[in-house]
Parts: structure tokens; C-alpha cells; sequence
């Protein structure tokens, strides 16, 4: 049983559609985040939430909007794409507090590419 | 914010090689996670490992908390351990919000028949 998938694993669309990723843990834990992977292989945090509860917000495009229905799950639509929104998408969980956290285990990644 | 640096960069190494990895980081810390990402670009935890040492097969890490360092050690290497390797750490103790992590650039292992 995969602790945190996502999906899709790959998307390929156009400029200016809009697109969503799924994400569903099920380690019980309070806290999910998006990374992006850029064509470097950085690794840089998008959002975070607790409990629901945005708690992170890195500077991040409006036209990223990130969902969360419940503590197991955490969805990110992405409107009017551009060619740079292309890179993998990686969705994590961990359990925490705001001073200190367990593990963060992270999904198998979506690569998305705008073309 | 905490910086993290990962050195060296790049390694090629011989199957059958042992090798030592390195992660600084500029601030107190009260966790770090080190993490494989294999060719095929999953990202695998190896360690979570606050301070001290772990051992886990071939692979060990130690962190030392007090000299913001920590250092992951492959022996016997295989080719299967290629690929990229990360370590991770949380906002700086004394700062930030504790929801989320810092990477280093990364070190990219590739093992040779």
C-alpha cells in the first residue's frame, strides 16, 4: 500500500490550460506539502498545510491553488499554465508541530511539461 | 533562511567503492533526513537522523548537531546506488516555522560496473 501517491505521474498539456494534481496519504499524519523539482533537480517547498490550515505559502504564483478537503489529502490546480510551470511536482506528509517534525515521506512525483 | 550545502557535487565511483558524502547546514537544526532519488526520479528516505549515527545495510549517517553537519557513508557500492542524493533539515531552531524543508543541491552518485 503506497504510503503517498499522487497522480497523474505524467501530464504533457498546453499553454494557458488549467490542471489539476491529486494527492492522498495514508500514514495518518496532520501536515502535506508540494515541492517543486526544477530541470537543475532543485528541490524548493511550495505550500504547506496542518490540519487543512494553509500554513506555507512560498511566494508562489496565484495561478497555483492548492486544496485541501481533508487531513489525508492535498490537491493543487494550476491555471493558465506557462512553459515554465514545467518540472516535477513532488506531494509529502509528515506529523508535526510548528517546532518540530517526524519523517516527511514524499509521493512518486508528477512531471508535468508545457508545451 | 538555513542554508544547506552538499558537497562534493558530482562522484564517480567504481562498484565495489566506498564513499563519504557531506552536508552542511548554517543554523541549529532538531531533525535532518537524508534521501536517495533513484534514475527513475522517486525519492527514497535512507535516513532521519537528528544527531548521532545510524546504520541501515551498506549505508550509515552521523550527524553531528553541534557543528551543523552530516555525513551519509556508502560502502561496498553497487550500481544500483546511482543517482541523487539529498539531505534535508527544517527551518533553524531559534526561527521560522517548522512546516517544511530545505535541500541541498545534491549529489550526483553514478557507480560504474
Amino acid at each position: 500500500d503506497t504510503a503517498v501517491s499522487q497522480t497523474p505521474k505524467y501530464l504533457v498539456t498546453q499553454m494557458g490550460n488549467d490542471k489539476s494534481i491529486k494527492c492522498e496519504q495514508n500514514l495518518g499524519h496532520d501536515t502535506m506539502y508540494w515541492y517543486k523539482q526544477d530541470s537543475k533537480k532543485f528541490l524548493k517547498i511550495m505550500f504547506s498545510y496542518n490540519n487543512k490550515e494553509l500554513i506555507i505559502n512560498e511566494t508562489v504564483p496565484n495561478r497555483f491553488s492548492p486544496k485541501s478537503p481533508d487531513k489525508a489529502h492535498l490537491n493543487l490546480h494550476i491555471n493558465s499554465l506557462e512553459l515554465g510551470d514545467s518540472a516535477v511536482y513532488f506531494c509529502a506528509s509528515s506529523q508535526g508541530t510548528r517546532r518540530t517534525n517526524t519523517e516527511a515521506f514524499f509521493g512518486q512525483g508528477t512531471r508535468l511539461t508545457v508545451v | 533562511g538555513i542554508q544547506v550545502e552538499q558537497s562534493p557535487p558530482d562522484l564517480i565511483l567504481q562498484e565495489g567503492a566506498n564513499s563519504t558524502l557531506r552536508c552542511n547546514f548554517s543554523d541549529s537544526v532538531n531533525n535532518l533526513q537524508w534521501f536517495h532519488q533513484n534514475p527513475w526520479g522517486q525519492l527514497i528516505n535512507l535516513f532521519y537522523i537528528p544527531s548521532g549515527t545510524k546504520q541501515n545495510g551498506r549505508l550509515s549517517a552521523t550527524t553531528v548537531a553541534t557543528e551543523r553537519y552530516s555525513l551519509l557513508y556508502i560502502s561496498s557500492s553497487q550500481t544500483t546506488d546511482s543517482g541523487v542524493y539529498f539531505c534535508a533539515v527544517p527551518p533553524s531552531v531559534s526561527g521560522g516555522s517548522n512546516y517544511k524543508l530545505t535541500f541541498g543541491k545534491g549529489t550526483l552518485l553514478t557507480v560504474n560496473p
